[in-house]
């Protein structure tokens, strides 16, 4: 069965720039009618769209914060990825990866997640 | 961008009762309404899809309904399983949008 993982830094200095990955294993990342999104949440609180990439590399992005977000996929590792730069404290929290499936209706969820990665942002 | 409100934030119930949890949408999204439920430390989990479709393998004592902008979530007898958090998540359009959670606990 399909699963996805995140992978990246935990800890991180204010400015820099977070990156991180989703593999995507037990299928093809190209393969299908699927959108692979990062959506994330602060300790606490609730969850936040991010953006994601359709299987042809069209992306669509949150619009708070799309002046810092990149979202690229690479098909032969299997793989999508999350660039976030100028990052702030504001930007620590627990990251997923997830897929969102339709079966061809109009009707788009999420139906697969990774297990989250936690990002810290300190000096 | 649509904004996703749930009501209550935060509800007590027993086992075996039978809750409702409500969200509205700031405008129309027709059925384009997903609910999912997360447990501490854990990813959410999609329980309907489409304001009313159960997802293969959540029991059937979860239902949804609604359409524009209120929808329902009820859970029809609480198992000591159910005490998580619970959002809503609009597809109407992007940016994608959830509720602000509400957690069931036990009374």
């Amino acid at each position: 069965q399909v699963q996805l993982q995140e992978s990246g830094p935990g800890l991180m200095k204010p400015s820099q720039t977070l990156s991180l990955t989703c593999t995507v294993s037990g299928g093809s990342i190209s393969r299908g009618n699927y959108y692979w999104s990062w959506i994330r949440q602060p300790a606490g609180k609730g969850l936040e769209w991010i953006g994601r990439i359709y299987t042809t590399g069209s992306t669509n992005y949150n619009p708070s914060l799309k002046s810092r977000v990149t979202i690229s996929v690479d098909t032969s590792k299997n793989q999508f990825s999350l660039k976030l730069s100028s990052v702030t404290a504001a930007d620590t929290a627990v990251y997923y990866c997830a897929r969102s499936f339709s079966g061809w209706s109009p009707y788009w969820y999420f139906d697969l997640w990774g297990r989250g990665t936690l990002v810290t942002v300190s000096s | 961008d649509i904004q996703m409100t749930q009501s209550p934030s935060s509800l007590s119930a027993s086992v075996g009762d039978r809750v409702t949890i409500t969200c509205r949408a700031s405008q129309s999204i027709i059925s384009y309404l997903n609910w999912y439920q997360q447990k501490p430390g854990k990813a959410p989990k999609l329980l309907i899809y489409a304001a009313s479709s159960l997802q293969s393998g959540v029991p059937s004592r979860f239902s949804g309904s609604g359409s524009g902008t209120d929808f329902t979530l009820t859970i029809s007898s609480l198992q000591p399983e159910d005490f998580a958090t619970y959002y809503c998540q609009q597809s109407y359009n992007t940016p994608r949008s959830f509720g602000q959670g509400t957690k069931l606990e036990i009374k």
